[in-house]
């Protein structure tokens, strides 16, 4: 199984200002996704986050308010850019085992990192 | 319509009790998943099922492919077990989560 980690944990941000978000896994993994949960609604995906290359956004989302890293096979940041009350969330990074989301592999979460904007 | 239907939305029990909540989903999918959130936000994965039945303590996990529908049984239900319960499908390609609303169980002693 793999262990996630996520920096930091909560904040309260400034509207217009930006906040990175970082994610460390404890184990090589192919794919690492970024998730966010806005107030009593389901998770959805932001980006999966590709080592090496630009990360595939989701319909909604774009790069220039998401910006995301991956410099290594544990390791990625969510940048969110420009802050509004809108992104107040909960943001999580997720991880699938052997590089898909087939009925072999499971998903594991991070803890989750929840964000306020006022 | 969404493609991952859950029910109830809110849920709310006395200890000892046994719960079901159900899942339904309107999309083909590779793999069901079960998940609980807990209050500070975290999500652990509580299953994984692409057919049948799986059990974990008092944790069951059932699949009906032909009727695209999954519960998840908790039976001797706990405080410790209120959190959120959230029923994601992966899409046939396997490549992203689709996930329900979620259900939030209060268990109460």
């Amino acid at each position: 199984s793999a262990v996630i980690s996520q920096k930091p944990s909560r904040d309260i941000c400034q509207r217009g200002t930006s906040l990175t978000i970082q994610c460390q896994v404890d184990s090589q993994v192919t794919m690492m996704f970024w998730y966010r949960q806005q107030p009593g609604q389901s998770l959805t995906l932001i980006a999966t986050a590709n080592q090496g290359s630009e990360a595939t956004y989701e319909s909604g989302f774009v790069i220039d308010k998401f910006p995301i890293s991956r410099p290594n096979l544990t390791f990625s940041t969510l940048t969110v850019s420009n802050m509004s009350p809108e992104d107040s969330s909960i943001y999580l990074c997720s991880v699938a085992e052997r590089g898909g989301l087939g009925p072999q592999e499971t998903q594991y979460f991070g803890p989750g990192t929840r964000l306020l904007v006022l | 319509k969404n493609e991952v239907e859950q029910s109830p939305q809110n849920l709310t029990a006395q200890e000892g009790e046994f719960i079901t909540i159900n899942c339904s989903y309107s999309v083909g999918i590779s793999a069901l998943h079960w998940l609980q959130q807990h209050p500070g936000g975290g999500i652990v994965s509580l299953f994984m099922l692409s057919s049948g039945k799986k059990k974990h303590g008092r944790l069951i996990a059932t699949i009906n492919i032909q009727e695209k529908h999954s519960s998840l049984h908790i039976t001797a239900s706990h405080p410790r077990d209120s959190a959120v319960y959230i029923c994601a499908v992966g899409n046939q390609a396997g490549t992203a989560l689709i996930f329900g609303k979620g259900t939030t169980l209060s268990v109460s002693s």
